[in-house]
């Protein structure tokens, strides 16, 4: 019953580290999303993918990219890390488009701190 | 102003109270809704999808106003096992699916 698995599910860096968080859900879905959450502000969408070999912008992109290697698996990475970006990441998937069901299954989580 | 706004609370009742959150939101051409549960330091899940007709899960209502863009879900009963964090959803009709969170209602049910 593995579903959505994160990793790392904790990480400290430096300002101006790079990282990345990686992703990967076994239920065979097409989408897969970025999400970070931030008290006060809920979650918001950093990227999405439709289906593989397909990526799009969320709410707020700045400082990250992704890759959708595969079906399965969809990463995103800081490249320079600053402290804006200490939150807790959510990757989540859904079978097709979400405006189905509106059903995203969540990851655990990755709790992110940037010093 | 943020797109899917919410109260965060948080509001805490006594067992067996009834207690209502509302969600608004800003656009106009937002096409589903949906209500997300979120225990501490855990990963949201689907509560309910919030029907024009509104629509009842047990002991949750969840109704939406268009006229005055706000989606509610109304809780009766409360049990302690209640406590969360309430997430309203929203997908907006101009894009691919993208569903945009509100920021929570946080709820404490008190014995």
């Amino acid at each position: 019953n593995a579903g959505v698995t994160q990793t790392p599910k904790f990480q400290v860096l430096k300002t101006g580290q790079s990282m990345t968080l990686q992703c990967a859900q076994d239920m065979n879905h097409n989408s897969m999303y970025w999400y970070r959450q931030d008290p006060g502000m809920g979650l918001r969408l950093i990227y999405y993918s439709a289906s593989e070999g397909t990526t799009d912008k969320g709410e707020v992109p700045n400082g990250y990219n992704v890759s959708r290697l595969n079906k399965r698996e969809f990463s995103l990475r800081l490249e320079s890390a600053a402290p804006s970006q200490t939150s807790v990441y959510f990757c989540a998937s859904s079978p097709g488009a979400v405006a189905n069901t509106g059903e995203l299954f969540f990851g655990e989580g990755s709790r992110l701190t940037v010093l | 102003r943020k797109e899917v706004e919410q109260d965060p609370g948080p509001f805490n009742v006594p067992e067996g109270a009834t207690v209502a959150f509302n969600c608004t939101y800003s656009n106009s051409a937002s096409q589903s809704f949906f209500w997300y549960r979120q225990d501490c330091r855990k990963e949201p899940k689907l509560l309910m999808s919030v029907y024009s007709s509104g629509n009842e899960d047990g002991r949750f209502t969840a109704q939406l106003n268009r006229a005055s863009q706000y989606i509610s879900l109304l809780i009766r009963d409360s049990k302690l096992s209640d406590s969360a964090t309430y997430l309203c959803a929203v997908i907006r009709s101009s894009n691919t699916g993208k569903l945009i969170f509100g920021q929570g209602t946080t709820l404490q049910v008190k014995p």
